[in-house]
């Protein structure tokens, strides 16, 4: 089955520790994206990423790392979690690098930073 | 800059009422346009998209270039429609896709 799958799907933690959520897509897809949704806000881009070893800012990318070392998956790590950053997460991927095609989301990760 | 406008951001209705979801995009070129979904606890999936024409779970949506707008439309509300709507835009090439801030339809029965 074509999926993109998120782990862990709800996480607690405390200011300061690091942590990674990680995102793998198993459609051979070539572009990868991260999203935060937050009530009132909508959803807003993080980080993407073309293709392996390419990645980009997005909107919001402040407080946020990503890797793309393999095609499959696209972690994203918070070096020192802030409160700020208490929130659903998306892991998207399409079929070609570029915005026409549409989207596979993931089941999405909430993430509560004490 | 390129921009996806949802103007409502609660929309109630009541069950067989008609829906129009609202999106107004700025972009001068050729747009693709996306409607997406997502429903309580769930991943966001794609609805429908511009290009297909085609119409999914009763919904329709309509480019208008004129007037820049996508708007969703379905004649007769059901409660299972009750979700969070996702307009958005894309150009092309090797840019993401800009998403509007979403319309949370809630169908009254």
């Amino acid at each position: 089955e074509a999926q993109v799958t998120q782990n862990p799907r709800y996480l607690i933690t405390v200011t300061g520790k690091k942590l990674t959520v990680t995102c793998s897509q198993n459609m051979n897809h070539e572009y990868m994206s991260w999203y935060r949704q937050d009530p009132g806000l909508g959803l807003r881009q993080i980080y993407y990423s073309m293709n392996v070893e390419v990645t980009d800012k997005g909107d919001v990318p402040e407080g946020y790392k990503v890797s793309r070392k393999e095609k499959r998956n696209f972690p994203l790590i918070l070096e020192s979690p802030s409160p700020n950053q208490t929130s659903l997460y998306f892991c998207a991927s399409s079929d070609f690098p570029g915005s026409n095609q549409p989207q596979h989301f993931g089941d999405g990760t909430r993430l509560s930073i004490l | 800059a390129q921009r996806v406008t949802q103007p409502e951001k609660l929309l109630s209705v009541f069950k067989g009422a008609p829906v129009e979801l609202k999106c107004n995009y700025s972009y001068s070129g050729s747009p693709e346009l996306f409607w997406y979904v997502q429903y309580s606890r769930q991943r966001l999936q794609l609805l429908l998209r511009h290009i297909s024409r085609e119409s999914i779970k009763g919904f329709t949506a309509d480019l208008n270039k004129g007037e820049t707008s996508f708007h969703l439309k379905k004649p007769f509300a059901q409660e299972e429609d009750s979700a969070m709507y996702y307009c958005a835009l894309g150009f092309g090439g090797n840019t993401p896709l800009v998403f509007g801030k979403g319309t949370r339809l809630s169908v009254i029965a």
